[in-house]
């Protein structure tokens, strides 16, 4: 079974600083991967994917990276903002299956 | 823009009773899931629908019950609900099943 961890757990950090998220991944037969931001008390919503053919994405601040063969894959975040206070999740999406691993999530506050 | 609705963002119900979660997707969208959120252990797929009529069974399935009569509405039943149920509850739906995946802003659920 698909296992996900996101170390670490919580993340504090200075406005303007740039910043790493890891996600980890035990099994690497995997279609796609995903980030998510989710705010206190709200749904999801969907930041970057990643297939597994391709080495990174990027969305503005944002750029994720995947190493499939090593389980890894990181959320970079550039000069980052009091607005970018979340919980960033990663989700796996194994090859033939249907539906998403999540992991435990890192939240993120930046501090004005 | 892709619009999931939650007929309820918060519902306080009693040990026992019958519990409607009522999901709305608006892009005509193939595909919708059930997830349930918990401290300490993420999201988990409770499960999935990829067609009218059509469900799947997720990770959790085991108390809950779904129906899907037409495409854009999918509906999850806890049909005795219980306390440890308690949770938060997130809907979402996707183009192709293995693709991006569009959340609803969740119900959180307390079972009393």
């Amino acid at each position: 079974k698909q296992e996900v961890t996101q170390i670490p757990a919580a993340l504090s950090v200075p406005e303007g600083e740039n910043l790493v998220l890891n996600c980890s991944f035990t099994d690497s037969a995997i279609y796609n991967l995903q980030w998510f931001r989710q705010d206190p008390g709200k749904g999801l919503t969907s930041l970057l994917l990643i297939q597994s053919s391709q080495r990174e994405q990027t969305s503005g601040r944002l750029n994720a990276s995947l190493d499939k063969s090593s389980g890894r894959s990181t959320l970079y975040i550039a000069a980052s903002q009091p607005g970018d206070s979340a919980t960033y999740l990663c989700a796996v999406r194994r090859a033939g299956a249907n539906n998403l691993f999540f992991g435990t999530g890192t939240r993120l506050t930046v501090i004005p | 823009d892709v619009k999931v609705t939650q007929s309820s963002r918060y519902l306080v119900k009693r040990t026992g009773e019958k519990v409607f979660l009522e999901c709305v997707q608006d892009m005509d969208h193939e595909n919708m899931f059930w997830y349930r959120q918990d401290p300490g252990l993420g999201l988990r797929l409770i499960y999935f629908s990829y067609d009218v009529k059509m469900k799947e069974k997720g990770d959790i399935p085991e108390g809950y019950s779904v129906s899907r009569e037409k495409k854009e509405r999918f509906s999850l039943i806890l049909e005795s609900a219980s306390t440890n149920q308690t949770s938060m509850y997130l809907c979402a739906s996707s183009l192709f099943i293995q693709e991006t995946q569009y959340f609803g802003p969740g119900t959180r659920l307390l079972v009393l």
